[in-house]
């Protein structure tokens, strides 16, 4: 399977712990963005790196909220202090900055925060 | 603010028949868009894409069409299949990076 992977694809935790997800992009992607989507809504972007520079940060992206590309491969994205209005999917999706703009999305991995 | 719209929260179409999915943006910076679909429990899977140099963009039984002086875009199904029903979302690229995507339509089709 070549596609974008993500990990766990649930997660159930409670309000004040911290989590962390995984993302495992398409091989040889240079781009790697995260988004967020909540019930009845599209999915929003939160962040992307370019290689291992994260390049741009969303508003929505609090303190609370980071994320790291280390290696340029894959990326985690760690949330310290869980809220209930962090209950999500956390959707990551890769792009190669050459060949167009389609973004490949992953499974996702939903957050309920209890 | 809500840059990309899709006004209709769902839709019901004849199997065969044609779906029509419309979009609406505000930023008049946006000059690429996406369609993309999702079913329950994946993530987004690309569709089709245009970019605003273009009116139309056709694949298979996929069309969207670009209305920029109206800020419209359109995605057209024909004809419809079962394996149609589905989310659809309309995303538009700001700065060539991140996505704004709608809200989403909900197309189900009908045998």
């Amino acid at each position: 399977d070549t596609g974008v992977s993500q990990d766990p694809r649930h997660k159930i935790t409670k309000r004040g712990q911290n989590v962390t997800f995984r993302c495992d992009p398409i091989s040889e992607h240079n781009r790697l963005y995260w988004y967020r989507q909540t019930l009845g809504q599209g999915p929003e972007f939160l962040t992307y790196f370019q290689n291992e520079a994260q390049l741009e940060k969303s508003r929505l992206l609090s303190d609370r909220f980071s994320a790291e590309r280390p290696k340029g491969s894959f990326s985690t994205l760690e949330i310290q202090r869980t809220e209930q209005g962090d209950s999500a999917m956390y959707l990551c999706a890769s792009s190669l900055v050459l060949e167009g703009n389609e973004q490949f999305f992953g499974p996702g991995t939903r957050l309920t925060v209890l | 603010d809500q840059q990309v719209k899709q006004n209709s929260p769902s839709l019901s179409v004849q199997e065969g028949r044609i779906s029509i999915l419309n979009c609406d943006y505000t930023n008049s910076m946006f000059d690429y868009f996406l369609w993309y679909k999702k079913y329950p429990a994946e993530g987004p899977t690309f569709l089709i894409s245009i970019s605003s140099i273009k009116d139309k963009n056709e694949d298979g039984r996929f069309t969207v069409f670009l209305n920029k002086s109206a800020k419209h875009l359109s995605l057209h199904i024909v004809p419809s299949q079962p394996g149609d029903s589905a989310v659809y979302f309309c995303a538009a690229f700001q700065g060539a990076q991140k996505l704004v995507f709608g809200q989403g339509t909900r197309l189900t089709i009908n045998p």
